[in-house]
């Protein structure tokens, strides 16, 4: 597959094992921050969203946590598995009516094990 | 499969070359955003068109350009690429004009030389 980015901040999980992947933004005007995964040879995709009212949103299998703060933001991912091994970008969206922009973070590579 | 297409997968070209990268939405989406993806700046926002009509702007060259046709496929128009523009180009679609959830294409890799 192609690379998506050298040198990234990799975290290594056994199967089964709980995945925390951590963030930290710095707009605090963001409306959302989305988490998106990035297989190899694919583009992004949407995992799970948090409006910046809000400090916990929870999905299949994963949880989001938004510390307004300290401006961090965390994906956690429960009994991870072979297939979620991939780069993981949190991401902070401006919204607007009419549009709406994403900046992305840096990424962070996270390889399952079985 | 997110259901938006791009095509070419793949582009090699020269310095100084001009390239057209096209992406198609999901049925029903009306928004179409481009993305650009090297190792050294990461991902990055380029531009948003909604039903044809520019709605956002990014850290887009003025060397780039786009635009959105009336059967709101898309394209991005490369010009004087340089050596530097080599990178994953990503298209994604959203169904409105602001919304959260955008659907990203598979890319397309132009490699300039």
């Amino acid at each position: 597959g192609e690379s998506v980015g050298l040198h990234l901040p990799t975290l290594s999980v056994q199967e089964g094992d709980n995945s925390i992947i951590n963030c930290a933004y710095s707009n605090s005007a963001s409306d959302y921050f989305i988490w998106y995964k990035q297989e190899s040879g694919k583009g992004p995709q949407f995992i799970i969203d948090i409006r910046s009212n809000m400090d916990k949103r929870q999905g299949q299998r994963v949880t989001v946590l938004l510390n307004k703060t300290v401006k961090h933001l965390s994906l956690q991912i429960a009994a991870t598995q072979p297939g979620d091994s991939a780069v993981y970008f949190c991401a902070e969206m401006i919204l607007n009516s009419g549009y709406s922009t994403l900046t992305f973070g840096k990424g962070t590579m996270l390889l399952v094990s079985p | 499969d997110s259901g938006v297409t791009q095509t070419p997968k793949h582009l090699i070209t020269a310095t100084g070359q001009r390239v057209t990268l096209r992406c198609s939405p999901r049925s029903g989406d009306l928004s179409v955003y481009w993305y650009q993806q090297s190792l050294d700046q990461g991902l990055q926002f380029l531009i948003q068109y909604y039903n044809g009509e520019e709605r956002a702007k990014g850290n887009i060259l003025e060397r780039f350009s786009a635009q959105q046709f009336p059967d709101l496929h898309s394209e991005l128009n490369l010009s004087s690429l340089e050596l530097g523009d080599s990178a994953l180009y990503f298209c994604a679609s959203s169904v409105g004009g602001g919304s959260v959830e955008q659907y990203f294409g598979p890319g397309t890799r132009l490699t300039v030389t």
